[in-house]
């Protein structure tokens, strides 16, 4: 198993401004991923993050507006850029263990995003 | 990757038996079957997964029809913390999708005292 860890874990921000989410898993793993939950709704895919390359983000998600970071292989960041009240989600990270499959995958408690 | 459809909501005795449908009829023959469920407030939870034949762990069983066209998510003896949303999830294991899950709605189980 593992521990993954997610700062902050809630924040309150104006519009216009920025914010970036760290996540940090405690065991060897090989894909990290970030999710989107916004009020009431099930999780979307924003993209995956790559080790030491940019990261790979699904239809509707631009690297301008959720630059990524993975400097290394347990260690993952997510920027929400130019904040509107709209971005107010719950921002989730997974990641998948070395000695699992990928498709099992743990996830971060999450941050809890309030645009003003 | 093939849709999936779950009732939008459950309820169950604790103590007793939950049985989670899921139907996916689109199913394809290298497509696994993946639940996780998510409890208020925290990151969702991997549960079990498939193929085609029934698989066991220590939290559930899962049981795939022959035709792989739906399953059951069984938990044989709800407890109030199994109060979650539960999702089945249909991914291929590799190729495009590899890693990528896709959350449906999911089922709300709510176990009752």
């Amino acid at each position: 198993s593992a521990v993954i860890s997610q700062k902050p874990s809630r924040d309150i921000c104006q519009r216009g401004t920025s914010l970036t989410i760290q996540c940090q898993v405690d065991s060897q793993v090989t894909m990290m991923f970030w999710y989107r939950q916004q009020p009431g709704q099930s999780l979307t895919l924003i993209a995956t993050a790559n080790q030491g390359s940019e990261a790979t983000y699904e239809s509707g998600f631009v690297i301008d507006k959720f630059p990524i970071s993975r400097p290394n292989l347990t260690f993952s960041t997510l920027t929400v850029s130019n904040m509107s009240p709209e971005d107010s989600s719950i921002y989730l990270c997974s990641a998948v263990l070395l000695a699992g499959g990928p498709n099992e995958q743990y996830f971060g408690p999450g941050t809890r995003l309030t645009v003003t | 990757d093939a849709k999936t459809t779950q009732p939008t909501s459950m309820d169950c005795a604790e103590g007793r038996a939950a049985n989670l449908p899921c139907n996916h009829s689109t199913i394809s023959g290298n497509e696994y079957v993946y639940w996780y469920r998510q409890i208020h407030s925290q990151g969702p939870q991997y549960i079990i997964h498939g193929l085609k034949n029934n698989e066991t762990n220590e939290m559930a069983s899962l049981i795939i029809t022959e035709d792989r066209k739906s399953s059951t998510l069984i938990l044989p003896h709800a407890t109030l913390r199994d109060t979650a949303v539960y999702y089945c999830i249909v991914i291929n294991a590799g190729g495009t999708s590899y890693g990528k899950l896709t959350f449906g709605q999911g089922t709300i189980l709510t176990v009752h005292p």
